[in-house]
């Protein structure tokens, strides 16, 4: 069993559609959490950091973390086509180190 | 701010010779760790190094070599490549003292 789970999809929305992409992991020793951005052949690019438990809302996206149940998720409100990209999910035990990452989920807009 | 920046953006390498690939960290960053990322696969963590030394080690072989220098800049090493090796090489660097890890934009690795 690997350490992060996501779903690979594709996951295809209409435009303006609410997106939402989860994460289960199975380390309760995770304590930060964070969504990255890759589109096709480019790095990831870092769209939310949490700590711990909890709500957190940037613009367009909403991060929650629920620890008791090791799950995390990521909403993004209003999706655009230029949102279409793959989303992972990765976290780490303390404030620096490896990164342990989910497979990726793969998301298409369509107008 | 350049972000964190990777030479070369693509490779081309046959079966059994070296590589060296490498990354200048984000202004003010210490840490730098490498990852590889199969197609359709999340990163894996091969290493990190702070203070040129490397301080965390994933489960790759030891032809996977690393160096960083005290400008923080970092190098990535494969020795006797194979197939298998062909992948995204990331590097991503942060503060050893925490917070977000920031990436560059990768060297695709062909190995032929």
């Amino acid at each position: 069993q690997k350490e992060v789970e996501q779903d690979p999809g594709p996951l295809s929305v209409p435009e303006g559609a609410i997106v939402s992409l989860n994460c289960t992991y199975s380390n309760s020793a995770f304590q930060y959490f964070m969504w990255y951005r890759q589109y096709s052949r480019k790095g990831p690019e870092l769209l939310m950091y949490t700590y711990s438990s909890g709500n957190k809302e940037d613009g367009r996206f909403t991060a929650q973390v629920d620890k008791s149940s090791k799950y995390i998720s990521l909403f993004i409100r209003d999706s655009q086509p230029s949102d279409s990209a793959t989303y992972l999910c990765a976290m780490v035990p303390g404030s620096w180190g490896k990164l342990q990452f989910g497979a990726g989920t793969q998301v298409v807009v369509t107008p | 701010d350049a972000g964190v920046t990777q030479s070369p953006t693509h490779l081309i390498k046959t079966r059994g010779q070296q590589v060296t690939l490498r990354c200048s960290p984000k202004s003010g960053h210490d840490t730098v760790s490498w990852y590889q990322q199969a197609l359709g696969q999340g990163p894996q963590f091969i290493f990190q190094y702070y203070e040129e030394e490397e301080r965390q080690r994933g489960n790759f072989p030891d032809r996977f070599s690393g160096h960083q220098f005290p400008n923080y800049s970092s190098e990535l090493n494969v020795n006797a490549l194979l197939l298998g090796d062909s992948a995204l090489y990331l590097c991503a660097s942060s503060l050893r003292t925490g917070g977000e890890a920031f990436f560059g934009q990768g060297t695709r690795l062909t190995v032929v």
